[in-house]
């Protein structure tokens, strides 16, 4: 069975550009979730989904960053204009619907902003 | 609201030393609580993880118990070995389904 899959592994990326991250969760893992860890720090949470709803987005930092998720599959987060200070590594996680503690994480995507 | 706090490394052992990773937490109600790894290169694996007060989580060598009377959950390994150098992160969710909150990890680097 696949794991969690991320999309780019890394990404350099200049202030202002826009960058898309995708997330490929396990199959039939209705919940996905975003987090960012940023310079060393804690792993933050950004966001939750339950299939194509956002249950929880109050990890968000700001409106420019964009997260969807198609049809309840796979998931994407935008981040548009991209300043300095969005560099970290996006890890993305997904867990089963009911009656699950544990979330499995993809690898995550290096973003750094120059 | 809920955090956790754990050690800041970096902890350097020698390979067979005894190994403590010190965590709290702060939470409302009856959180379940992780440890997770980050290998080089790799994403965050689980660890070990315990549900209720009382419990311990084990795997790989590696133990931690839940302790209500402390909040607190360290993680332990009798014998470390090279490969066991990692990143860990202790972590917590209030419930089912639930988003995690993480301590800002700890790096461990085992020397021969």
């Amino acid at each position: 069975e696949a794991g969690v899959t991320q999309f780019p592994s890394h990404s350099v990326i200049e202030k202002g550009q826009t960058v898309t991250l995708r997330c490929d969760p396990i199959s039939g893992h209705d919940n996905l979730y975003w987090y960012r860890r940023v310079m060393g720090k804690e792993i933050k949470f950004l966001l939750h989904f339950v299939k194509e709803s956002k249950q929880d987005e109050s990890g968000m930092p700001n409106n420019r960053f964009l997260a969807e998720r198609t049809g309840g599959t796979y998931s994407t987060l935008k981040v548009q204009p991209a300043e300095l200070e969005d560099s970290g590594v996006y890890f993305c996680a997904s867990s089963q619907a009911l009656g699950s503690t544990e979330a499995f994480f993809g690898q995550g995507t290096r973003l750094t902003v120059v | 609201g809920n955090s956790v706090t754990q050690m800041e490394g970096p902890v350097t052992l020698s390979e067979e030393a005894f190994l403590t990773i010190n965590c709290t937490y702060t939470a409302t109600g009856y959180p379940s609580l992780f440890w997770y790894v980050q290998y080089p290169g790799e994403g965050l694996q689980l660890l070990l993880k315990a549900t209720k007060a009382d419990d311990k989580g084990s795997n790989k060598g590696f133990e931690a118990t839940y302790r209500k009377e402390t909040t607190s959950f360290h993680l332990e390994k009798g014998s470390v070995q090279v490969s066991d150098s990692a990143v860990y992160f202790c972590a917590l969710t209030p419930g089912t389904a639930s988003k995690l909150t993480f301590g800002t990890g700890t790096r461990l680097q085992v020397t021969l």
